[in-house]
């Protein structure tokens, strides 16, 4: 079965420095997405970030960028210059064609002003 | 925007008692799951349906069942509601294979 491992259940940062968010996964397939989702209090999953395995190119949306590792089965999520409105829980995600969503503990962000 | 919404906001039971949950997806999504958080744990999959039959579930006992309608709205139904039901129930939906888009969930007290 996949699992998807965050080691980090808090993390803190300075507003506007950068912070690294890490997650591992187990997958003896070749083929499958990872995610990470954002939750913040109101408790709706935003989707951040999107890589398809296939794709060697680290997925970059905006401030958001992955680090993706496929031989050491490690998808960490980059956030540059931090901001007041990216404090939220975040969660790795795996999934594989159609099937379930597998997420991982969470890790509970702090931007300080 | 993700078009998802779900009903009720909150709801309080207690236990023993069955419960309904709703969700309402966008026009053409035809695949809709459900997840079930409970507080500070990521969700977990209880089943998916895809053109109202059910295609997939997660580790789920059989008192938490499903329904998926042609309007594209579905139903969590959970009977004999147990203190560990307490949780947070996401709805998510998407065209088949496609970007999923989240409810904003149903916040379930069992007392």
């Amino acid at each position: 079965a996949q699992t998807v491992t965050q080691s980090q259940p808090e993390m803190s940062v300075q507003e506007a420095e950068t912070v690294t968010l890490s997650c591992t996964y187990d997958t003896s397939e070749s083929d499958y997405y990872l995610f990470w989702y954002k939750q913040p209090p109101s408790r709706q999953m935003i989707l951040v970030i999107r890589q398809e395995a296939y794709k060697q190119q680290n997925a970059t949306e905006n401030r958001f960028s992955v680090n993706f590792q496929k031989a050491a089965k490690s998808f960490s999520l980059k956030i540059s210059d931090s901001q007041l409105g990216d404090a939220a829980m975040y969660f790795c995600a795996y999934k594989r064609g159609a099937q379930k969503l597998v997420f991982g503990q969470g890790t509970r962000l702090t931007i300080n002003p | 925007e993700t078009g998802v919404t779900q009903s009720p906001t909150h709801l309080i039971k207690t236990r023993g008692q069955q419960v309904t949950l709703r969700c309402s997806s966008q026009s053409g999504h035809n695949t809709v799951s459900w997840y079930q958080q409970a507080l500070g744990q990521g969700p977990q999959f209880i089943f998916q349906y895809y053109r109202e039959e059910e295609n997939g579930r997660g580790n789920f006992p059989p008192r938490f069942s499903g329904l998926q309608f042609p309007n594209y709205s579905s139903e969590l139904n959970v009977n004999a509601l147990e203190l560990d039901d307490s949780a947070l129930y996401l709805c998510a939906s998407s065209p088949y294979d496609r970007k999923l888009s989240f409810g904003p969930g149903t916040r379930l007290t069992v007392l």
